[in-house]
């Protein structure tokens, strides 16, 4: 079982939907949950990030997490064409002895006009 | 500022070949991380230096190996190409000394082996 488990999609949405992500988790070391955004023939970049528990709003982007039950999402509101891309789930903490961050296998989401 | 840099963004090598990709971090970043992203897999964690040492390392057979100098600019190597080697090498930097460790990722190396 991977440590991060990402639905790969492709999701696709019309313009103005609103967007949600997931990702499961296994290690309960994990602090740190960050979301990453890749684009076609980039590297990915990071949107946005959360410390423990709780929800994190940044314009059009909230992150939650619910470690509880090891649940990490991302949603976007008013889905716009340029928010296509392939969305990675990014949680970091000590795993096997060190310090590290552990992708998922991104969701691939695509906004069509 | 520079963003992470990589050469060569594109190569293509034979199996049995061996490869060089060279990654130039963000300046004053002292750590530089490399990842293998394929379709099936996603990113996958290679290795990561800092101040010239080796400090973490993923699940790679030893054909894959890096180094890093005292200017932070890194490489990495792989010997004895194989086919499942194909992929988009990413390189990223950081800080080093942040618990949140925001990576800056270069915008790739892909290889094909043919």
């Amino acid at each position: 079982q991977k440590e991060v488990e990402q639905d790969p999609g492709p999701l696709s949405v019309p313009e103005g939907a609103i967007v949600s992500l997931n990702c499961t988790y296994s290690n309960s070391a994990f602090q740190y949950f960050m979301w990453y955004r890749q684009y076609s023939r980039k590297g990915p970049e990071l949107l946005m990030y959360t410390y423990s528990s709780g929800n994190k709003e940044d314009g059009r982007f909230t992150a939650q997490v619910d470690k509880s039950s090891k649940y990490i999402s991302l949603f976007i509101r008013d889905s716009q064409p340029s928010d296509s891309a392939t969305y990675l789930c990014a949680p970091r903490g000590y795993s096997g002895g060190y310090q590290k961050v552990t992708f998922g296998t991104g969701t691939k989401l695509q906004v069509i006009p | 500022k520079a963003g992470v840099t990589q050469t060569p963004r594109y190569l293509i090598k034979t199996r049995g070949q061996q490869v060089t990709l060279s990654c130039s971090p963000i300046s004053g970043h002292r750590s530089v991380s490399w990842y293998q992203q394929t379709p099936g897999q996603g990113l996958q964690f290679l290795f990561e230096y800092f101040s010239e040492t080796q400090r973490n390392k993923g699940n790679f057979p030893g054909r894959f190996s890096g180094r890093q100098f005292s200017n932070s600019r890194s490489e990495m190597n792989v010997s004895t190409l194989e086919l499942g080697d194909s992929a988009l090498y990413l390189c990223a930097s950081e800080r080093g000394v942040s618990n949140t460790g925001e990576l800056f990722f270069g915008e790739g190396s892909r290889l094909t082996v043919l």
